[in-house]
């Protein structure tokens, strides 16, 4: 069974500090990974998407890789601001089409 | 515009009492899915269908129920055999046949036994 692991559960940084967060999967048997970004009470709102034939996906200051055969996938997020505070969550689409969540990374932004 | 709606935002439920969960897209995806969210936690699989009239059990399904009758609607059923619904409850739906493969989710219902 697909297991998803994110690392640090939590995070603290000052404005302006590019940061990484961490995603591991047990099974690299996946179609896709993606990433999503949840404010408090509200949905998961798309981040960045990687299919399984791709390294990496850039959107402004998100960059995301992916590493199958190690099962991971990290999220660099540059010059960070108050306003990316938010639980990022990682997701991996298996072949069934069912996507397995890890338990997300809540990221603060210090001004 | 195209997405996936739910309702309502917030939902009450008394004990024994079953409450339906409304989840519609107009984004023509194929497959659907329902998870659940408490607390700290990540998002776990309740049922999802990839197909009119048919639907499978996620990890969690003791409880709950769904139907797939028409492609843009997926309401979820918590039944009274649900013993602690109290949670943050999610919707999404995907492209099945297209390449691109991402995943939409609605804006959530929060359910709260009183």
């Amino acid at each position: 069974k697909q297991e998803v692991t994110q690392i640090p559960a939590a995070l603290s940084v000052p404005e302006g500090e590019n940061l990484v967060l961490n995603c591991s999967f047990t099974d690299s048997a996946i179609y896709n990974l993606q990433w999503f970004r949840q404010d408090p009470g509200k949905g998961l709102t798309s981040l960045l998407l990687i299919q399984s034939s791709q390294r990496e996906q850039t959107s402004g200051r998100l960059n995301a890789s992916l590493d199958k055969s190690s099962g991971r996938s990290t999220l660099y997020i540059a010059a960070s601001q108050p306003g990316d505070s938010a639980t990022y969550l990682c997701a991996v689409t298996g072949s069934a089409r069912q996507l397995t969540f890890g338990s997300g990374t809540q990221l603060t932004v210090l001004p | 515009d195209g997405g996936i709606t739910q309702s309502p935002k917030y939902l009450f439920r008394k004990e024994g009492q079953n409450v339906t969960l409304s989840c519609e897209q107009n984004l023509n995806h194929d497959a659907m899915y329902w998870y659940r969210q408490d607390p700290g936690q990540g998002l776990r699989l309740i049922y999802y269908s990839q197909i009119v009239n048919d639907f499978q059990k996620g990890d969690i399904a003791e409880g709950y129920s769904v139907s797939r009758e028409k492609k843009e609607s997926f309401p979820l059923t918590v039944t009274s055999a649900q013993k602690n619904p109290t949670a943050f409850y999610l919707c999404a739906s995907i492209a099945l046949l297209r390449g691109n493969t991402e995943a939409f989710f609605g804006q959530g219902t929060r359910l709260t036994v009183v």
